[in-house]
């Protein structure tokens, strides 16, 4: 079975570009949700995608948005790239979005590594 | 308003030892709390839960300890290993009830750095 998938691996942006990063969840999984890490902040959390809805957002910038498909794809958008954007953001799936109960289990994708220069 | 604290960047230990990693947390309606690793260049991984109402959990070399009155949980390793060297991220979950569902928000910590030397 395969693993969440998330392209690019590497981006390197000026500021005030906007940047598109994808993610593929485990087949079958239709929560998706991404995050952001950066050093010393841990793993903050942007926003929860469930059958193509946002159920839940983190305290984000309305410059981040994202989707999702109907397939569970997802995409997440920041619009007018700033200097303090640079970090790994993270994309997870996990079947329903219960999120640690019912021993559901949270499936991390390895990252996409933005740089805004 | 951090909920989820790991006030050590990080921790150095022999091989062999206890790794013993911390985590408190400020919302007492976290109803699970989980332990994730992290190796450079991958993301986390799930390491390990324990439910609101337990105060211990095992796994192999791997225990965690919840002293809910304290808001306070840890997490033992032992003995500890070189391929245990990673970030480890405390996170707590908590239940959101919305449009008739109900599904979880983890709220996860700084993470910390674990390096067992050999």
């Amino acid at each position: 079975k395969a693993g969440v998938t998330q392209t690019p691996r590497y981006l390197i942006k000026t500021r005030g570009q906007q940047v598109t990063l994808s993610c593929s969840p485990i087949s079958g999984h239709r929560s998706v949700s991404w995050y952001q890490q950066t050093p010393g902040q841990g793993l903050q959390f942007l926003f929860e995608y469930f059958s193509e809805t946002q159920r839940n957002k983190g305290n984000f910038p309305g410059r981040f948005s994202g989707r999702q498909f109907s397939n569970s794809r997802s995409e997440m958008n920041v619009s007018t790239l700033e200097l303090g954007d640079s970090a790994l953001y993270l994309c997870a799936s996990s079947l329903a979005g219960f999120q640690g109960r019912f021993g559901e289990k949270l499936f991390f994708g390895s990252g996409t590594q933005l740089s805004v220069l | 308003d951090q909920q989820v604290k790991q006030n050590s960047p990080s921790l150095s230990v022999q091989e062999g030892r206890i790794s013993i990693l911390n985590c408190d947390y400020t919302n007492s309606m976290f109803d699970y709390f989980l332990w994730y690793k992290k190796y450079p260049a991958e993301g986390p991984t799930f390491l390990i839960s324990i439910s609101s109402i337990k105060d211990k959990n095992e796994d192999g070399r791997f225990t965690v300890f919840l002293n809910k009155s304290a808001k306070h949980l840890s997490l033992h390793i032992v003995p500890s290993q070189p391929g245990d060297s990673a970030v480890y991220f405390c996170a707590a979950r908590v239940d959101v009830n919305a449009g008739g569902t109900s599904y979880g928000k983890l709220t996860f910590g700084q993470g910390t750095i674990l390096t067992v030397h050999p």
